[in-house]
């Protein structure tokens, strides 16, 4: 049980594009979903907090609206990298969690985005 | 903010070594404390976890222990594998806040046969 998957695992766009990767609670309702990110040989970040049916919770220095969420369903959350650019290559990681004082998270696979 | 600081970064064992991370952390309201094991490109995986009412941990080859008045928790891998071989992140939990987790810079462990 309790597994996260992540949709595309990898993507390559142009310089400018938009890019929407998705975050699914396959067998379980994820109150809260988190997005990470992580460059290479560097820790996770957590770029921001997202409760279902309401707006994302950003961290200091991540831009709202460059990384757009959403999380409109119990099940799914999406990040938008809007207009992005090559330094926004990088490993982004979501986790769910179906909340109660159990804590723990469930980790998706991660998406590798690379933009040219 | 919670911060968490992870020592060493990289640390380098004989096969059947024990080896050791550390961490620490600033908010004192911190009460969950977990660690992962990332293997390159892969998402990272939960391998024990303490809460801030217990003190030590221990499941099979890895224990993790706990002190809130010095605010550092350790992970201990007694008899190492090349299979272990991996980096390993620590990371604490605000009680207030629900389930937000803030990570420690990592430690890339390397079990040499």
């Amino acid at each position: 049980g309790a597994v996260v998957s992540q949709h595309p695992s990898w993507v390559i766009c142009k310089s400018g594009t938009s890019v929407k990767i998705e975050c699914r609670s396959l067998d379980f309702q994820a109150t809260t979903m988190f997005w990470y990110r992580q460059f290479p040989k560097q820790s996770l970040m957590l770029m921001a907090t997202s409760n279902e049916g309401s707006k994302a919770t950003y961290e200091q220095g991540v831009e709202k609206d460059k990384f757009l969420i959403n999380h409109a369903s119990l099940t799914l959350s999406t990040l938008t990298v809007t207009s992005a650019h090559p330094e926004d290559s990088s490993f982004y990681i979501c986790s769910a969690s179906s909340g109660g004082a159990n804590n723990e998270q469930f980790f998706g696979p991660g998406t590798r985005l690379t933009v040219l | 903010g919670e911060n968490v600081e992870q020592h060493p970064s990289t640390l380098s064992v004989q096969e059947g070594d024990s080896a050791v991370i550390k961490c620490t952390y600033s908010d004192s309201a911190s009460n969950y404390f977990p660690w992962y094991k990332q293997e390159l490109g892969k998402r990272p995986q939960l391998i024990i976890d303490i809460r801030s009412n217990v003190g030590e941990k221990k499941d099979q080859r890895i224990a993790v222990t706990l002190n809130k008045t010095a605010k550092h928790f350790s992970l201990h891998i007694t008899e190492t594998q090349p299979e272990d071989s991996a980096v390993y992140f620590c990371a604490a939990s605000m009680a207030y806040n629900t389930d937000k987790l803030i990570f420690g810079t990592g430690t890339r462990l390397q079990v040499f046969p």
